[in-house]
């Protein structure tokens, strides 16, 4: 069946502008997860969503940073001026529940911010 | 906090080469640990995992023992292909959580044929 998906798969913006980023979970998946991969610090937890509800957003970096679930399904993830460093990979990952459930991972989104 | 310390790469072998990846860990309680691996232009794939000390996680031919006593998780191959060719990361979940993953920093893996 269809994995995890994510678009855009690349984004060039300018510093100030706002993005937003999209996840397309694996149908059925209660839990969806954001990760940054960037040079700098490797693989970071952003954010968890179990169902439409966020229990765990410790790994937001600033208050620029939001995401939101809709439906239980598709989920965005929204950086409000954008800065240089915000330059990464954003990683969307998807499970059927939580705790010792595999998380499935899509390609990710390619964000440079110039 | 909890973190994940693993090999720096690049790792360069011969195909047929012994792989080893080191892969050490700190964390309270028992955390479950993960390798997972992506490919050129594809996405994080889990790998293998195991969940209690003294477990041992296999797949493709790849094996890790959880080791509380060491706090390692070493990945290991005995035979490595041009294939396995890619980027490999180890990673914790902590006890705590039923969420986040805790990623190392990765080690890319070449093999030449």
């Amino acid at each position: 069946g269809a994995g995890v998906s994510q678009s855009p798969s690349n984004k060039v913006t300018e510093k100030g502008k706002d993005v937003e980023l999209r996840c397309d979970p694996i149908s059925g998946h209660t839990a969806l997860y954001w990760y940054r991969q960037s040079l700098g610090q490797g693989l970071e937890f952003l954010i968890y969503f179990q169902g439409n509800s966020a229990p765990d957003k410790s790994g937001l970096p600033s208050d620029r940073f939001s995401a939101e679930r809709t439906g239980g399904s598709v989920s965005t993830l929204t950086i409000q001026r954008t800065q240089q460093e915000d330059s990464a990979v954003y990683l969307c990952a998807s499970s059927l529940g939580q705790g010792g459930e595999t998380q499935y991972f899509g390609p990710g989104t390619r964000l440079l911010v110039l | 906090g909890d973190s994940v310390t693993q090999m720096e790469g690049p790792v360069t072998l011969s195909e047929e080469a012994f792989l080893t990846i080191n892969c050490t860990y700190t964390a309270t309680g028992y955390p479950s640990l993960f390798w997972y691996v992506q490919y050129p232009g594809e996405g994080l794939q889990l790998l293998l995992k195991a969940t209690k000390a003294d477990d041992k996680g296999s797949n493709k031919g790849f094996e890790a023992t959880y080791r509380k006593e060491t706090t390692s998780f070493h990945l290991e191959k005995g035979s490595v292909q041009v294939s396995d060719s890619a980027v490999y990361f180890c990673a914790l979940r902590p006890y705590s959580s039923a969420s986040k993953i805790i990623f190392g920093s990765g080690t890319r893996l070449s093999i030449r044929p």
